[in-house]
């Protein structure tokens, strides 16, 4: 079975810096994308970034670039996504979510799983 | 790159059908077939229902359909059941970029 399992919540001092991991199990880390997404209280979701595992390479959002680190890391199957300089508008549930292939090998823009999800609060 | 646009909600009686659309630019929604929709219920991780504009992945009922017209694209629910009452988000390649949808909320009467 494919799984994305992420770590336990987090409480955050403003200024302070998250990081979150995404383990994963059930196919090969390195075939597949994998993305960040950030959900606020009550609100839609942000697509913050991906990181191709096989060689670390990364794209990351506007509006997250310079704060936002992506790494993974192939010897544990884990990705990881860093988030610096905390302010309390990233109080928010985090998802790493797996891109999809289709039958062919191509990617179909589309994230088919997903992680349970991580809540970081950031709160002085 | 800013948020696709959702209408914030919609509802139907059961039985009915329903559809949101979801209008971008042409740089991303126009320039693409790579339009996907996501269900989410409280408290749950999003679920794929619609990739590369009209695609089911195994598994999502054919009550769930998928179209595109120039800048918008649109997800029809056919057959409403209660349990589609969810919050429904597209999703858009832009360039190396993927931007979500605002969000629309169905209310299933």
């Amino acid at each position: 079975e494919v799984q994305l399992v992420q770590s336990g919540a987090e409480v955050k001092k403003p200024g302070a810096t998250v990081k979150i991991s995404c383990k994963v199990s059930g196919y090969t880390f390195t075939d597949y994308y994998m993305h960040w997404v950030q959900q606020a209280p009550g609100k839609g979701l942000e697509w913050m970034g991906l990181v191709d595992p096989e060689d670390g390479k990364t794209i990351y959002s506007e509006k997250f670039q310079g704060r936002v680190t992506i790494t993974a890391d192939t010897s544990t199957d884990t990705a990881y996504m860093e988030l610096s300089s905390l302010k309390s508008e990233d109080t928010a549930v985090y998802y790493c979510a797996r891109n999809y292939y289709d039958s062919s090998g191509l990617s179909t823009g589309a994230f088919d799983i997903w992680g349970q999800g991580t809540m970081v609060t950031v709160s002085s | 790159q800013s948020a696709l646009t959702q209408p914030a909600s919609v509802s139907g009686s059961p039985g009915q059908s329903i559809t949101i659309s979801c209008t971008g630019t042409s740089s991303d929604v126009g320039s693409y077939n790579l339009v996907s929709w996501y269900q989410q219920h409280p408290g749950k991780a999003p679920k794929l229902m619609i990739y590369e504009v009209n695609k089911r992945p195994s598994g999502v009922s054919n009550r769930f359909s998928g179209s595109k017209s120039g800048n918008t694209a649109s997800l029809t629910i056919s057959g409403l059941q209660a349990e589609d009452e969810a919050d429904y988000y597209c999703c858009s390649n832009a360039g190396s970029s993927r931007v979500f949808g605002g969000g629309t909320k169905l209310t299933v009467l």
